[in-house]
């Protein structure tokens, strides 16, 4: 069966330093990976996607980057984070050939930048 | 251009009533895909149902049932005798065919008092 790790679960940085949320897929092959981020009692903001290893897509130009060196890790990276970037952040995956298919996201990482 | 709308942002009711949260979607795809997710207080997406526009035949799983009308372009979701479990975050999404990713609705804050 599949299952989706992110770490760390919670994290709390000051403004100005680096980040760096990773996320693994096991169990399956060529998934399509996302970043979601979800400010406090709000919706889910997508922020990029990777459909194959090296291939990201951003939807939100913004102060964070992500990369994706394996074909089932993800990470998400910034060089200087701001008081805007706290919020809760969720990897999520789905079968290659487009989102057609259901969407499973992982547990989560609580950023608060102070 | 693809929209969720999810026009109740929250829902408070007493144990064992039925509840239903309406979703209303927008697209000019013939073929789409269309999904419910529930969000409990632990914060991770669980997925609940995927249903493709082809589909119509309401779908019942326990307390809960699916009501697609593409007449009216809703995708309604239903929880019958409502627990206090059932308290979460529900959000709506849909996906048109191809699409490499998921359009969310801002979601509907349920709260089951005892």
């Amino acid at each position: 069966s599949q299952t989706i790790h992110q770490w760390p679960a919670t994290l709390v940085q000051p403004v100005g330093s680096p980040l760096s949320l990773e996320c693994t897929v096991e169990g399956t092959s060529n998934p399509n990976l996302y970043w979601y981020r979800q400010a406090a009692g709000r919706g889910l903001q997508l922020l990029f996607y990777s459909v194959g290893i090296g291939q990201i897509s951003s939807e939100v130009p913004q102060n964070l980057s992500a990369s994706r060196p394996q074909d089932r890790q993800f990470i998400l990276s910034s060089k200087k984070l701001l008081l805007s970037d706290s919020g809760f952040y969720l990897c999520a995956w789905t079968r290659g050939q487009g989102s057609s298919y259901e969407q499973y996201f992982g547990p989560g990482t609580r950023l608060t930048v102070t | 251009a693809q929209k969720v709308t999810q026009a109740q942002t929250e829902i408070s009711v007493v144990e064992k009533e039925d509840v239903t949260l309406d979703c209303v979607y927008e697209t000019r795809d013939t073929t789409y895909y269309l999904f419910w997710y529930k969000q409990p207080p632990s914060g991770e997406l669980v997925f609940l149902i995927r249903r493709n526009s082809f589909d119509e035949q309401n779908e019942i799983s326990g307390r809960y049932s699916w009501n697609f009308q593409k007449s009216t372009s809703s995708f309604n979701f239903t929880i019958t005798a409502s627990q206090v479990v059932d308290s979460a975050v529900y959000f709506c999404a849909l996906s048109d065919e191809g699409a490499q990713k998921l359009v969310f609705g801002q979601g509907t804050r349920l709260t089951i008092n005892p």
